[in-house]
């Protein structure tokens, strides 16, 4: 069964760019995260879904993050215009509601320098 | 809101000594779970453990931690440290409600030198 799969693993971008992020969950996990982890910190949960559904994004600056899952699979992570403030790891993971588990699978992340 | 509090910043402990990482939580529902995640350097996050009922023990790879939701704690514990333990751990918890949103605390790095 292949993991959690993020693309791409590094980008650095100037204030103002603009980047998109990947994750493909393991195939069968109805539910999604977005983590922003910050150095030295723990996960900050962004996002999540549930399929194609937002569950909860109170946490995500929605001036400048956005994020969907479409058809309840792949997702992405869009930052419009970055700020340095926004210089962190951003992790995806992924679960199955089902069965009570929730343990979450993480991707490798992606590591995001604002210069 | 829920909230997860752990041992934070750096633990460094000998080789052999025990290993103990506190996490507390608040939450208002009675039926909260909690999760014990380890970080590698250079790998992703993945579960260590998991709790289970109030005041039962749960082990995995020589770790262990009970839930006491007296205290509301889910501490991590080992009885003798290994080189290999050195990484970054979090406890977290799903939230129990209805719509398990996950909390994590903010990390503790355990680093074990000979």
């Amino acid at each position: 069964e292949a993991g959690v799969t993020q693309s791409p693993r590094y980008a650095v971008l100037q204030e103002g760019q603009a980047v998109s992020f990947w994750c493909d969950p393991i195939s069968g996990h109805d539910t999604l995260y977005w983590y922003q982890q910050p150095r030295d910190q723990g996960p900050q949960l962004l996002v999540y879904f549930r399929d194609e559904a937002v569950i909860d994004n109170s946490q995500l600056p929605s001036d400048r993050f956005s994020a969907v899952r479409p058809k309840g699979t792949n997702s992405t992570l869009k930052i419009q215009s970055a700020k340095q403030g926004d210089t962190a790891t951003y992790l995806c993971a992924s679960s199955r509601t089902w069965g009570g588990s929730y343990e979450q699978y993480f991707g490798p992340g992606t590591r995001l320098t604002v210069l | 809101g829920d909230s997860v509090t752990q041992t934070e910043g750096l633990v460094t402990l000998t080789e052999g000594l025990p290993v103990m990482l506190n996490c507390t939580y608040q939450t208002i529902y009675s039926n909260a779970f909690l999760f014990w995640y380890v970080h590698y350097l250079n790998e992703s996050p993945w579960l260590l453990l998991r709790s289970s009922t109030d005041n039962k023990r749960t082990e995995h790879q020589g770790f262990h931690a009970t839930l006491h939701k007296s205290s509301s704690s889910f501490h991590l514990q080992k009885s003798s440290a290994q080189l290999s333990d050195s990484a970054l751990y979090y406890c977290a918890s799903p939230t129990s409600g209805g719509n398990y949103k996950p909390t994590f605390g903010k990390g503790t790095s355990l680093v074990v030198h000979p």
